[in-house]
């Protein structure tokens, strides 16, 4: 399996509150993804890095911002969450683009009350 | 802009029966690439196939194979022996290979629940 640890798996917060949620790979790859899955919806991407300090938004990117300081760990703010916001959030890495699967981790179940 | 249809919310299969699940594409690209995820009620996302455009023969792994009819514009999972733990959101996925980073964009899934 690949080594893709999200942290916390749960969390419940306020509105209005920030959130941050973290993503560690121990593959070295240089792809990493955060998701967001709600019912219905199917899996979108919120951002995504391609590279340490290179990111770049995805489908459904307002009200979040990421940061990739090294190439191990990519993490999502939430910078005052908003109950639209609770979902299942999902990182997931590539070694390369396209023609490659992405692996994914665990998830995070986040609640905005 | 690509766009993935999965037309089954829900499907039923008796076990040891074999199974299709759809999928179908819009894409004006020429490579790209079709993949399928499993997602058991634990939650977790697993990677099952993949089908590159150029690919000549239809990706297999296991009991899994893919339909891939290019013309078509579908991408079908097929599941060979339904097996109980075949039980699961199943979902389609595509990838420009030339585009965004390739990005993969989800259809909306197929549960697939298989009867003993």
């Amino acid at each position: 399996d690949a080594g893709i640890t999200q942290s916390p798996r749960h969390k419940v917060t306020e509105t209005g509150t920030p959130v941050t949620l973290r993503c560690h790979q121990t593959e070295n790859h240089r792809y990493m993804y955060w998701y967001r899955q709600d019912p219905g919806h199917g899996l979108r991407l919120i951002h995504y890095s391609y590279g340490v300090k290179d990111t770049d938004k995805g489908e459904v990117s307002d009200g979040y911002s990421v940061s990739r300081s090294k190439t191990e760990d990519f993490l999502l703010t939430l910078e005052s969450a908003t109950s639209s916001q609770t979902s299942v959030y999902f990182c997931a890495i590539s070694e390369f683009k396209g023609n490659q699967p992405q692996h994914f981790g665990d998830g995070t179940r986040l609640s905005i009350l | 802009a690509q766009k993935i249809t999965q037309t089954q919310p829900g499907m039923f299969v008796q076990e040891k029966e074999a199974v299709t699940l759809d999928c179908t594409y819009d894409t004006s690209d020429q490579s790209y690439g079709l993949f399928w995820y499993k997602q058991p009620s634990s939650g977790e996302m697993i990677f099952l196939i993949y089908q590159g455009s150029y690919d000549e023969q239809n990706a297999t792994e296991g009991r899994y194979s893919l339909n891939f009819q290019k013309a078509r514009k579908s991408a079908n999972l097929v599941i060979s022996a339904s097996q109980l733990g075949d039980s699961a959101m199943y979902f389609c996925a595509f990838s420009d290979y030339g585009g965004s980073q390739g990005n993969l964009i989800f259809g909306k899934g197929t549960k697939l629940s298989v009867k003993p």
